[in-house]
């Protein structure tokens, strides 16, 4: 398996705009977790899924952030509009089991927001 | 409020080194913890986990502790090498459904 593959791995964008992430992750997983990572706060939780159901979006910042999962194969993060703060790496990982299991990572996505 | 703390957030040693790495936790009654390794500009990628029973774990020269009542878990590297730089992170699982709350991570950098 290639792992957990997250796309675009750097985005720049204006303040306002739509930013999208998208995340593919590891077959057969039926977990899935959205984190932000920043100097200031570390690795937050924002989201996770269940067999493609929200279960815990209570770290999501504001209803800036949306996330959906229509398949088993595929997950998006939306901010909009964003803003500079939102500016920071966004890691999408995937798991067997919620947390008995090893999460596996991707390889993030670097946000800038200017 | 439970947190994960990691000190220092920086260590230099020289290579061939053994060291340890500290973690503390603010609640002793965790589900499990685990150690993640973070390379620069990249993902993390998980490296022991220990389940609240268990004292420690082990994978190759690395070794895991957990000592609950004590809120802390050590993570030691023997025969450091250069390979073994970048940011060594602790998340803790307060309870079965709650969410793994990480430390801010300790960067090592091994000297040749």
């Amino acid at each position: 398996d290639a792992g957990v593959i997250q796309s675009p791995r750097h985005e720049v964008t204006e303040m306002g705009q739509e930013v999208t992430l998208r995340c593919k992750p590891i077959s057969g997983h039926d977990y899935l977790f959205w984190y932000r990572q920043t100097m200031m706060r570390g690795l937050e939780l924002l989201i996770y899924f269940n067999n493609n159901v929200p279960i815990d979006d209570s770290g999501m910042p504001e209803d800036r952030f949306s996330a959906k999962m229509p398949n088993a194969s595929f997950s998006t993060l939306k901010i909009q509009p964003s803003e500079p703060r939102d500016s920071a790496v966004y890691f999408c990982a995937s798991s067997f089991g919620q947390y008995t299991y090893e999460q596996y990572f991707g390889p993030g996505t670097r946000l800038t927001v200017t | 409020k439970q947190e994960v703390t990691q000190i220092p957030a920086a260590l230099s040693v020289p290579e061939g080194e053994n060291l340890v790495l500290n973690c503390s936790f603010t609640d002793s009654a965790i589900y499990n913890l685990q150690w993640f390794r973070q390379d620069p500009g990249k993902g993390l990628t998980s490296l022991l986990l220990i389940q609240s029973s268990q004292r420690e774990q082990t994978s190759g020269r690395l070794n895991a502790s957990l000592d609950k009542s004590s809120g802390r878990s050590t993570l030691y590297i023997a025969a450091s090498q250069p390979g073994d730089s970048a940011t060594y992170l602790c998340a803790v699982l307060f309870g079965a459904n709650s969410k793994l709350t990480f430390g801010k991570g300790i960067t090592l950098s091994v000297r040749p």
